[in-house]
C-alpha cells in the first residue's frame, strides 16, 4: 500500500492550463479504471472533482478533466482561476477492497 | 441535504482507545460503501477502512487489528473504534461515502474530527 506519486507543487497563471500527474503501479492505477481526484482547500474537507478516471460529478466545472495512460493518471485544469488554488490528491482502487491516495500536489495560481 | 458529521475526536494517551462517530443525513449509510480516511497534520490523505452495504469490512495494514469499522443502521451512523492508539495515528479523521455503482470515488465527506495521541 505505497502512496501514489504526485509532484509536490505545480503553478500556473490565470487562464493557463496545468496538468498534475499521478503515478502508481499495475496493482492500482494501471490495473483499474477507478482513479479519482480531490480538491482540498486549507482547513476544508476534500471535494470530489473526477471519478472513474475521467468522469465529472454534477456541479464540477468542465475546466477539470482526467485521463490515464498505463500506470499514470493525470488531472488537467484549463482556464486557471484564482479559486483553483488548493491541494489536489489522486486516489486509486488498489484491489482487495483497499484504496491508495497520492501524496498531494499544491497548486499555486500566480 | 446529504451530509456527514463526525464527532468523538480528542486527546488520548498512547495505548488508549477512542470511538469516532459519523452521523449521516439525506441518505442511508447501509445502502452505500462507507470509508474512513485520515490526514496527519501537514500531510496527505490516507485511506483507513471501508464497510460495504453487505457488512464486509476491510482495513489498511497500518491499522489492521487495532481499528474496527461498524455502523448502526437504526441511527444511520458509521463508527470507527480505535484501540492501541499510537502517536502516528494523530490525524484528522474523515468519513466518506462511496459513490454508487463504482469503486472509483468518495463523493460526500464529513468535516473531519481531530484525534491527537500524546502523553
Amino acid at each position: 500500500q505505497s502512496a501514489l506519486t504526485q509532484p509536490a507543487s505545480v503553478s500556473g497563471s490565470p487562464g493557463q492550463s496545468i496538468t498534475i500527474s499521478c503515478t502508481g503501479t499495475s496493482s492500482d492505477v494501471g490495473g483499474y479504471n477507478y482513479v479519482s481526484w480531490y480538491q482540498q482547500h486549507p482547513g476544508k474537507a476534500p471535494k470530489l472533482m473526477i471519478y472513474d478516471v475521467s468522469k465529472r460529478p454534477s456541479g464540477v466545472s468542465n475546466r477539470f478533466s482526467g485521463s490515464k495512460s498505463g500506470n499514470t493518471a493525470s488531472l488537467t485544469i484549463s482556464g486557471l482561476q484564482a479559486e483553483d488554488e488548493a491541494d489536489y490528491y489522486c486516489c486509486s482502487y488498489a484491489g482487495s477492497s483497499t484504496w491508495v491516495f497520492g501524496g498531494g500536489t499544491k497548486l499555486t495560481v500566480l | 441535504e446529504v451530509q456527514l458529521v463526525e464527532s468523538g475526536g480528542g486527546l488520548v494517551q498512547p495505548g488508549g482507545s477512542l470511538r469516532l462517530s459519523c452521523a449521516a443525513s439525506g441518505f442511508t449509510v447501509s445502502s452505500n460503501y462507507m470509508s474512513w480516511v485520515r490526514q496527519a497534520p501537514g500531510k496527505g490523505l490516507e485511506w483507513v477502512s471501508v464497510i460495504y452495504s453487505g457488512g464486509s469490512t476491510y482495513y489498511a495494514d497500518s491499522v489492521k487489528g487495532r481499528f474496527t469499522i461498524s455502523r448502526d443502521n437504526s441511527k444511520n451512523t458509521l463508527y470507527l473504534q480505535m484501540n492501541s492508539l499510537r502517536a502516528e495515528d494523530t490525524a484528522v479523521y474523515y468519513c466518506a461515502r462511496g459513490l454508487v455503482a463504482t469503486l472509483g470515488a468518495f463523493d460526500i465527506w464529513g468535516q473531519g474530527t481531530m484525534v491527537t495521541v500524546s502523553s
